[in-house]
């Protein structure tokens, strides 16, 4: 496609629900990132993906959250039971193999109450 | 760890005149630098990049300068307009064998028609 494709854009939940973000990466893009972005702050990394293998996860807050590319192309960042301090924007991006500039999607935005 | 970092300032500047954004990171073992600009409700875009062996690079209305010296980053935007009003991250990666992006807090351009 022609740009990161995210969805739901928006998501309430309440606290111990799971919910499932869905991302749609550039046609093509080897890498994928996860990154989690809380009001007023820069984006925090969550984990990446080089196709379907998920070679670092070490952002990832707690076991509750988990990410899988199964195919090497759409991925989904699904958080279990969740909490209101998981409320936040979670951002995908991807990129081409070597390349350092990543293309964000506009993010889905989850609000736990 | 180690980390990118803004002390979250609002820049206001009067259309036309010149901005600089500013910028500290602490990881001396980073080797490239990218400034992303991000609009309310989208992802962060890219602007402009600096690898570290390189002290300016310039881009269009766009320049980054780089001081390892003092670990210091600023991106200058010539003749701000209103479209320039957005948050602002610097960003850093380490050669690690991919591209893992860590973002700082951001600064918030505010353009005065």
């Amino acid at each position: 496609g022609a740009g990161v494709s995210q969805s739901p854009r928006y998501k309430v939940a309440k606290r111990g629900q799971d919910v499932a973000l869905r991302c749609d990466p550039i046609s093509g893009h080897v890498s994928l990132f996860w990154y989690q972005q809380a009001l007023g702050q820069g984006p925090e990394f969550l984990t990446y993906f080089q196709n379907e293998a998920q070679l670092d996860k070490s952002g990832l807050p707690s076991d509750r959250f988990f990410a899988e590319r199964p195919e090497g192309s759409v991925s989904t960042l699904k958080i279990q039971r969740t909490q209101q301090e998981d409320s936040a924007v979670y951002l995908c991006a991807s990129s081409q193999s070597g390349a350092n500039v990543l293309t964000f999607g506009a993010g889905s935005r989850l609000t736990v109450l | 760890g180690e980390s990118v970092g803004l002390h979250l300032p609002t820049l206001s500047v009067q259309e036309g005149d010149n901005s600089i954004i500013n910028c500290a990171y602490s990881n001396s073992a980073s080797d490239y630098f990218i400034w992303y600009k991000q609009e309310s409700g989208k992802g962060p875009q890219f602007i402009i990049d600096i690898r570290s062996n390189m002290d300016k690079r310039q881009g269009q209305r766009v320049t980054v300068l780089l001081n390892k010296t003092v670990k210091h980053l600023s991106l200058q935007i010539a003749a701000t307009q209103p479209g320039d009003s957005a948050v602002y991250f610097c960003a850093e990666n380490s050669s690690g064998g991919y591209q893992k992006v860590t973002f700082g807090t951001g600064t918030k351009l505010q353009v005065i028609p």
